[in-house]
């Protein structure tokens, strides 16, 4: 049983559209990080959310954390064929800096 | 500072073989963790390093495997006996000091295939 639940599975959309992907689980975490991974490369950290209710931006990337710490979002304003990647959250559950990931999120945007 | 660095990229193997990935960690990072990933999963945990102490174990990591850190820098992975189950990606991230609120930086892996 996974720990973190991403949904959905894959996405295929086109380039200027709006998406939004979940991570789902029944615990608490202390720290939970998106990262994005290119085939063939290790995941690349995008963000790190701390504070239940807290919203992240980076450029078109929105992030949140659910007030009760459980779970969270990734919204991506006008996608652009450059954010094809698998979209993976990870969370600590314990704040021993060892983390649970989710089984991502594969994102395809087509041009 | 190059990031983390893991070697080999590839590696194809014959089962029964014994195999060895190290990995170099970015300098400043104290933590160093080994995870491994199959097609169409997440990273799973494997092990992790403080300095050069072994603090924890997955149960995933089978008498088989052995991990390493001796002067708490560089780290290496040995999988002896190589199975075709083992077969995946094993990845290599470090970390800095303190709370986990930094995330990890991961090196680009070793994808090992056995034959």
């Amino acid at each position: 049983t996974q720990l973190l639940e991403q949904s959905p599975q894959f996405l295929s959309i086109q380039e200027g559209e709006n998406l939004t992907v979940y991570c789902n689980s029944s615990s608490v975490f202390s720290s939970l990080q998106w990262y994005r991974q290119e085939p063939g490369e290790g995941p690349v950290l995008l963000v790190t959310v701390v504070t239940g209710g807290e919203v992240k931006k980076l450029k078109r990337l929105t992030f949140q954390f659910g007030d009760a710490r459980k779970d969270s979002s990734l919204h991506i304003t006008a996608a652009q064929t450059g954010d094809t990647g698998l979209y993976l959250c990870a969370g600590d559950v314990y704040n021993f800096n060892k983390f649970y990931f989710g089984s991502g999120t594969k994102l395809n945007v087509k041009p | 500072d190059t990031g983390v660095s893991q070697n080999p990229r590839h590696k194809i193997t014959k089962r029964g073989q014994n195999v060895t990935f190290r990995c170099d960690p970015i300098s400043e990072h104290n933590r160093l963790y080994w995870y491994r990933q199959t097609l169409g999963q997440g990273p799973e945990f494997l092990t992790y390093f403080q300095n050069e102490a072994q603090l924890e174990k997955s149960r995933l990591l089978s008498d088989r495997f052995s991990a390493e850190r001796p002067k708490g820098s560089f780290s290496t992975l040995e999988i002896q006996r190589t199975e075709q189950g083992d077969s995946a990606m094993y990845l290599c991230a470090s970390s800095s000091p303190g709370r986990g609120v930094d995330g990890y930086t991961f090196g680009s892996g070793t994808r090992l295939t056995v034959v």
